[in-house]
């Protein structure tokens, strides 16, 4: 099976403006969990979607945002970006509804200046 | 609230030596506990999880509630285990948001 995807690998943006990053997990994987990796605060768990729906959230501020579509694929977004979020975001997916393995994503590398 | 710590940055190890990386946890209710691990280049991989008292690669971790420890263990370590070590901890079972430690950097020196 084809490992966990994220597009775009590498991305730059300016302080204000909004990204979207997307995430397609290994087929039949049905859970997809998103981390944001910081040298500061390490990895932190941004929130988890499960067919469709949103089932737990990080202590994350309403910017980040995401959603999941019908074939799990997943989106998340951040809208008026700062320059702390700068950062490694790593998607995982499960093929199960808790507490299994997560299969990581090589990451997408957001630059906010 | 739960945390996770992992109180060594950087762990250097000769070839042969045995290997301990510490992770200790504090969480009010029944975890779930991982390792994962980060090899140069390659992506954050499970390298093992409480529940199924595998030994992976030569590596074994038992949970140890009294002390609330979830230590790994290797007795010989290997060139190949140089690697960024995480542990990690699951609110509960049915979730999967994992809760990390800040990692170990593991060097065996040849």
């Amino acid at each position: 099976k084809a490992g966990v995807t994220q597009t775009p690998r590498y991305l730059i943006k300016t302080r204000g403006q909004q990204v979207t990053l997307s995430c397609s997990p290994i087929s039949g994987h049905r859970s997809v969990s998103w981390y944001q990796q910081t040298p500061g605060q390490g990895l932190q768990f941004l929130f988890e979607y499960f067919s469709e729906t949103q089932r737990n959230k990080g202590n994350f501020p309403g910017r980040f945002s995401g959603r999941q579509f019908s074939n799990s694929r997943s989106e998340m977004n951040v809208s008026t970006l700062e320059l702390g979020d700068s950062a490694l975001y790593l998607c995982a997916s499960s093929d199960a509804s808790g507490a299994d393995t997560q299969y990581f994503g090589p990451g997408t590398r957001l630059t906010v200046l | 609230a739960q945390r996770v710590t992992q109180p060594e940055k950087l762990l250097s190890v000769f070839k042969g030596a045995p290997v301990e990386l510490k992770c200790n946890y504090s969480y009010s209710g029944s975890p779930e506990l991982f390792w994962y691990v980060q090899y140069s280049r390659q992506r954050l991989q499970l390298l093992l999880r409480h529940i199924s008292r595998e030994s992976i690669k030569g590596f074994t971790a038992d949970l140890n509630k009294g002390e609330t420890s979830f230590h790994l263990k290797k007795p010989f370590a290997q060139e190949e285990d140089s690697a960024m070590y995480y542990c990690a901890l699951s609110s509960r079972t049915g979730a999967n948001n994992l809760f990390f430690g800040t990692g170990t950097r593991l060097t065996v020196i040849p």
